[in-house]
């Protein structure tokens, strides 16, 4: 049962441009959502986190938005550059459970110039 | 160290054989956590210290599979008997304290091959 779901494997998208990945979760219980990049033959990295109280976080190029009624969260990245190209993963957790995560499968994302 | 450090990088293993693979946390981190990420697959959460707690193993897929954590340093994570559905990549990763908004750490992972 996968509670948390990258629909989109890989997304290819121009230098400059905006990049928009997109997670969906199943469990309402999740108040904690985070993103992590991924390089290869690297562990993945932490990014950006939204608590469910919230329903946007910014840094710098990267903004997340959480829609806890539709239980869709979205990684926005303007503007991309090549550095971005990465495999991108959604995580979430339950208060409580000490930051057990439950991960997505993951997005590729291409920046290409 | 400056990062979370894993070994051995690479791992080839036959059939049957037990397997152990160690993940040294950042310095002072109390947590520390043991993931895996299977072909295709997200990353599965397997076993979860902190501190002097007992471990939360409630990820670990079969008793075949066990965790130590040393002096609340160093972990070993150990695969008895170990399967082709056991290859992966083992991923470690501690943080300062369990919960907190900035995650956690990983290392660069163990990747199991079982042949």
């Amino acid at each position: 049962d996968q509670q948390v779901k990258q629909n989109s494997p890989s997304l290819s998208v121009q230098e400059g441009r905006i990049s928009i990945l997109n997670c969906d979760y199943t469990n309402s219980m999740f108040d904690y959502f985070l993103w992590y990049k991924k390089y290869p033959a690297e562990g993945p990295t932490f990014l950006i986190s939204i608590s469910s109280i919230k329903d946007k976080n910014e840094d710098g190029r990267f903004t997340v938005f959480l829609n806890k009624s539709a239980k869709h969260l979205s990684l926005h990245i303007v503007p991309s550059q090549p550095g971005d190209s990465a495999v991108y993963f959604c995580a979430a957790s339950l208060t409580g459970t000490a930051s057990k995560l439950t991960f997505g499968t993951g997005t590729r994302l291409q920046v290409t110039l | 160290g400056a990062g979370v450090s894993q070994s051995p990088s690479n791992k080839v293993t036959e059939k049957g054989k037990d397997v152990e693979l160690r993940c040294d946390p950042i310095s002072g981190h109390t947590a520390l956590y043991w993931y895996r990420q299977s072909l295709g697959q997200g990353l599965e959460f397997l076993i979860y210290f902190q501190g002097n707690s007992a471990p939360d193993k409630s990820g670990l897929p079969s008793d075949r599979f066990s965790a130590e954590r040393t002096g609340g340093s160093v972990s070993t994570l150990t695969i008895q008997r170990t399967q082709q559905e056991d290859s992966a990549v083992y991923l470690c990763a501690s943080s300062y304290r369990a919960g907190g908004e900035n995650g956690y750490t990983f290392g660069s992972g163990t990747r199991l091959t079982v042949v």
